[in-house]
């Protein structure tokens, strides 16, 4: 089945302590991105990349980074969470020359 | 930083009524698509439009991209309960749609 998984779905942890957010997609997609989602806010994009080796920032990119070292996978790493980073993460993937977004479940991180 | 403005926020209407939900932007996008989204998971896309003044339809489900490719609209005609979800419009930058600028979402409620 085609599909963007991501690990784990629900977490909470404490300010401070390094968390990693993997996403992993088998379609053999070229661009892969990461948002996450507040009320009142929508879907905001944090990072994308384009290929393996090849990441980008998006609008919110403080706090946050990301490696492409594989097709598959475009893990997200908190290397010091805060509580402002309490969101739902949603990692998305499509082929390079279409639109159309695929997205994983969802990862609820909680920080305290 | 371009902005998405979508309304209305929150819309709660009776099973066989239609609506109309608006997508809008002061700033030119290259592509506009609507996704739906169910609690728990993960947006999926619905349609993507292109060309200034592009009407596209899916089943009870009418989308416009205005003639200056700054807005958008979705229109419902007789929803269904199966319709119940948040709807998010997403617009594109750039050819390619390296970069998405989603809207705040508007939530429809279809009561039986």
């Amino acid at each position: 089945e085609a599909q963007v998984t991501q690990n784990p779905r629900y977490l909470i942890t404490v300010t401070g302590k390094k968390l990693t957010v993997t996403c992993s997609q088998n379609m053999n997609h070229e661009y892969m991105s990461w948002y996450r989602q507040d009320p009142g806010l929508g879907l905001r994009q944090i990072y994308y990349s384009m290929n393996v080796e090849v990441t980008d920032k998006g609008d919110v990119p403080e706090g946050y980074k990301v490696s492409r070292k594989e097709k598959r996978n475009f893990p997200l790493i908190l290397e010091s969470p805060s509580p402002n980073q309490t969101s739902l993460y949603f990692c998305a993937s499509r082929p390079g020359h279409r639109y159309e977004q695929y997205f994983g479940p969802g990862t609820r991180l909680t920080v305290t | 930083t371009q902005l998405l403005e979508q309304s209305p926020q929150f819309l709660s209407i009776q099973e066989g009524e239609n609506l109309t939900v608006y997508c809008n932007s002061s700033s030119v996008f290259s592509s506009l698509q609507w996704y739906r989204q169910e609690p728990g998971e993960g947006p999926v896309l619905l349609v993507t439009v292109v060309t200034g003044g592009e009407v596209k339809k899916l089943k009870r489900l009418t989308f416009q991209f205005g003639d200056a490719r700054k807005d958008s609209s979705l229109h419902i005609t007789a929803a269904q309960p199966g319709d119940t979800g948040l709807y998010l419009c997403a617009g594109a930058n750039s050819q390619g749609a390296q970069k998405l600028v989603f809207g705040q979402g508007t939530r429809l409620t279809i009561n039986p």
